[in-house]
C-alpha cells in the first residue's frame, strides 16, 4: 500500500518561512492536497492539486510536488498559523493521509 | 452556508455496534462524493470509507474491511456509517467529509461525532 511521510515537527521562527515536506514514491505523478487543523477543530483545505489556494486561504500558502517529495510552504508565518498539517493522495482506490506535521511558530 | 452534522457517537463496548449519521445541507448533497473520516486521539486522519454521489461505488480502508457498511440516503442528505464487531483500535473522532465536485480532495467537514469503544 502507498505511504506518505511527514515530519512530526517543524519550528519556524515568526515572520520566516516554513517548509514541510511530504514524502511518497514517485508523488510527482500523483495530486497531492495539503489541510490545516487546530486542536479541537475540523481540517481545513489549504492547497489542493499540489500548489492551488482555495478561496479565504492566503497567498502565503504555497505548494510544490516533484519526484518523490511535495512540500507545503508558509512564507512570513503567523502565530495562527500554528497547527498541525496532513498531507493527502489517492491511490488504488483508497485515500492516503500523511503522518501529519505540527508546525509551531517560535 | 454549508453544514454538515454528525451524530450517533458514545461510548459502546468492545465486540458491539453503532450506527453514526451525518446530515449535510448548503450543498448539493446527491450531486457530491461522500467520505467518512477517523483520528483516533492525539493521532492523525485515517480514511475509512468512501461512497459516491449515486451510492454505486464504494471503498473501504483494509483496516474496517468486512465490520463497517458506509450508506447514504440522498432523499434525507444524509450519510451513515453502520459500525459492527467494533474494537479498541476502532476508538476516534468520526467525521463525515465531502469530496470537492469532480474532484479528490476533501471540501466540507462535519466537526466530528466522538466513538469510544472500551468495557
Amino acid at each position: 500500500s502507498y505511504e506518505l511521510s511527514q515530519p512530526l515537527s517543524v519550528s519556524v521562527a515568526l515572520g520566516q518561512t516554513a517548509r514541510i515536506p511530504c514524502g511518497g514514491n514517485n508523488i510527482g505523478s500523483k495530486n497531492v492536497h495539503w489541510y490545516q487543523q487546530k486542536p479541537g477543530q475540523a481540517p481545513v483545505l489549504v492547497i489542493y492539486r499540489d500548489s492551488n489556494r482555495p478561496s479565504g486561504i492566503p497567498e502565503r500558502f504555497s505548494g510544490s510536488n516533484s519526484g518523490n517529495t511535495a512540500t507545503l510552504t508558509i512564507s512570513r508565518a503567523q502565530a495562527g498559523d500554528e497547527a498541525d498539517y496532513y498531507c493527502q493522495v489517492w491511490d488504488s482506490s483508497t485515500v492516503v493521509f500523511g503522518g501529519g506535521t505540527k508546525l509551531t511558530v517560535l | 452556508e454549508v453544514q454538515v452534522v454528525e451524530s450517533g457517537g458514545g461510548l459502546v463496548q468492545p465486540g458491539g455496534s453503532l450506527r453514526l449519521s451525518c446530515a449535510a445541507s448548503g450543498f448539493s448533497f446527491n450531486s457530491y462524493d461522500m467520505n467518512w473520516v477517523r483520528q483516533a486521539p492525539g493521532k492523525g486522519l485515517e480514511w475509512v470509507s468512501y461512497i459516491s454521489s449515486s451510492g454505486g461505488t464504494i471503498y473501504y480502508a483494509d483496516s474496517v474491511k468486512g465490520r463497517f457498511t458506509i450508506s447514504r440516503d440522498n432523499a434525507k442528505n444524509s450519510l451513515y456509517l453502520q459500525m459492527n464487531s467494533l474494537r479498541a483500535e476502532d476508538t476516534a473522532v468520526y467525521y463525515c467529509a465531502s469530496l470537492s465536485f469532480g474532484e479528490l480532495y476533501f471540501e466540507y467537514w462535519g466537526q466530528g461525532t466522538l466513538v469510544t469503544v472500551s468495557s
